[in-house]
């Protein structure tokens, strides 16, 4: 079956500090990963995506993500962390199957 | 440009009424569609999506069930409504491609409370 485990539900940083969110998935085909991201009283966004070539994946706002077929793994970093990257970051699994399966969430809070 | 459109945007409904939330795309043809319910800790939960007309693939056993009259429009029912069924609703849409799910597009959500 199709899913995702992060295992970060709340992390909570100063600023400057380097980030990585983890995130595992099970999916038995070629899959393509996302990391989606909701800022306090905003829509879900992409931030990034995988789908085939390069596992280094950059994206919008200096994150990037790099998928370890070997492991599973998809983990979100982010080299230094701003007070504005406060946010909830959601990790997704798609496929040949149509259907975007999401992980439970993880809070980030950048303290200034 | 496409744009995605939910409504109502907030909806207070007693136990056992009925409800329905409906979804519009616009400005693409064919969209696979997704209602999702998104809860605080449990990220966003796949009730329902469809890859063509009246094509509904059903993700888990509910009090809910969906409709695609149109290409472009999904609705989500219920015939009697638990307090359960509380919760924030996202519609969302994709472009069919040949390399699997792609890029979800989400409508502004609808806020549910059942009382």
């Amino acid at each position: 079956a199709q899913s995702v485990s992060q295992h970060n539900h709340h992390v909570i940083l100063s600023e400057a500090a380097s980030l990585e969110l983890g995130c595992n998935y099970s999916y038995g085909g070629t899959v393509n990963l996302f990391w989606y991201v909701q800022y306090p009283g905003q829509h879900l966004q992409l931030l990034l995506k995988y789908f085939s070539g390069d596992p280094l994946v950059k994206g919008i706002k200096g994150f990037e993500a790099e998928f370890i077929k070997s492991k599973f793994s998809f983990n979100l970093r982010k080299p230094s962390v701003q007070w504005s990257d406060t946010a909830e970051y959601f990790c997704a699994v798609g496929g040949a199957t149509n259907k975007l399966i999401f992980g439970t969430g993880t809070l980030l809070a950048v303290q200034p | 440009s496409q744009t995605i459109h939910q409504w109502p945007a907030t909806l207070v409904q007693p136990v056992g009424s009925p409800l329905s939330l409906e979804c519009t795309v616009e400005g693409t043809s064919n969209p696979n569609l997704y209602w999702y319910r998104q809860a605080a800790g449990r990220g966003l939960q796949l009730l329902f999506y469809s890859v063509g007309i009246g094509q509904i693939s059903s993700e888990v056993p509910q009090n809910l069930s969906a409709s695609r009259p149109q290409d472009r429009q999904f609705i989500l029912s219920s015939k009697k409504l638990l307090l359960s069924d509380s919760g924030f609703y996202l519609c969302a849409w994709s472009r069919r491609s040949g390399v699997g799910t792609g890029e979800l597009f989400f409508g502004e959500g609808s806020r549910l409370t059942v009382l």
